[in-house]
C-alpha cells in the first residue's frame, strides 16, 4: 500500500535553473507533510515542510506547494546549484495521530548539472 | 544545533548473533522512531516510541526486534537473532513537528 508516490525516479536540471520534485499522496488523514534530502550511507536530513492547513511554505531557495484537492505537493529548488544533487523523499504524517509516523516515498534523484 | 546521534556508524556480525543499535535523541522531543533502508530501496518504518513504550510497529518489526530507552536518554533497536536480509542502513529519529534523523547505522549480516 503505496501512501505516499514519487512517480519520477530521476530529475536532471541545469544549474541556475529552477528544480520541482513531485509527490502524490491517497491517506486522507496526512495533515502534515516534510521533505529530505538524502546522501547514500548518510541519514535523511530535514529541507522543509508544511502543515494541511497552508498551501505554500517558503524557506530560502526551497518552497514547498500542497494541493490538498489533489493529494499532490511539489518542492521547488531555486536556483538548483550542483550541492543540491541528492535523492529527494517527501513524507506524509498524521501528526495529531497517536504515533504520528512519516511514510516516506520511494525517492527522487536530482541531478543538478553544472 | 541539536541532533540525533547513531552508534556504531557499522557493524558487521555473524547470522544469528544479536546486535545492539544504539542512539542518542534530541533531548525535548517525545516521539523517536527507527527506520531502515535496505540498499537500493525506499526508507521503512520499523517501530515508533512515546512516553516509554512502543506506539505502533510495522509487519518488519517482528518478535526478534526490541526497542528500549534504558535511561532517559539513549534509544535502542536490539535485533536478537541476525538474519542476512537484515542488512541494512538503521536510522533512529525524533520528533517535535520535524523529524529529526541520525546518520544512520549500517548493518552487515555475513
Amino acid at each position: 500500500d503505496q501512501q505516499v508516490k514519487q512517480n519520477s525516479p530521476s530529475l536532471s536540471v541545469q544549474e541556475g535553473r529552477i528544480s520541482i520534485l513531485n509527490c502524490d499522496y491517497t491517506n486522507s488523514m496526512f495533515d502534515y507533510f516534510l521533505w529530505y534530502k538524502k546522501y547514500p550511507a548518510e541519514g535523511p536530513t530535514f529541507l522543509i515542510s508544511i502543515s494541511s492547513i497552508k498551501d505554500k511554505n517558503e524557506d530560502g531557495r526551497f518552497t514547498v506547494f500542497l494541493n490538498k484537492s489533489a493529494k499532490h505537493l511539489s518542492l521547488h529548488i531555486v536556483p538548483s546549484q550542483p550541492g543540491d544533487s541528492a535523492v529527494y523523499f517527501c513524507a506524509g504524517s498524521n501528526y495529531g495521530g497517536a504515533t504520528n509516523k512519516l511514510i516516506f516515498g520511494t525517492g527522487t534523484l536530482l541531478a543538478v548539472q553544472p | 544545533e541539536p541532533e540525533v546521534t547513531q552508534t556504531p556508524s557499522h557493524q558487521v556480525t555473524q547470522m544469528g548473533q544479536e546486535v545492539i543499535l544504539r542512539c542518542v535523541p534530541i533531548s525535548n522531543h517525545l516521539y523517536f522512531y527507527w527506520y531502515r533502508q535496505i540498499l537500493g530501496q525506499k526508507v521503512e518504518f520499523l517501530v515508533s516510541f512515546y512516553n516509554n513504550e512502543i506506539s505502533e510497529k510495522s509487519e518488519i518489526f517482528d518478535d526478534q526486534f526490541s526497542v528500549e530507552r534504558p535511561d532517559g536518554s539513549n534509544f535502542t533497536l536490539k535485533i536478537r537473532s541476525t538474519k542476512l536480509e537484515d542488512s541494512a542502513m538503521y536510522f533512529c529519529a525524533s520528533r517535535t513537528a520535524e523529524a529529526f534523523f541520525g546518520q544512520g547505522t549500517r548493518l552487515t549480516v555475513v
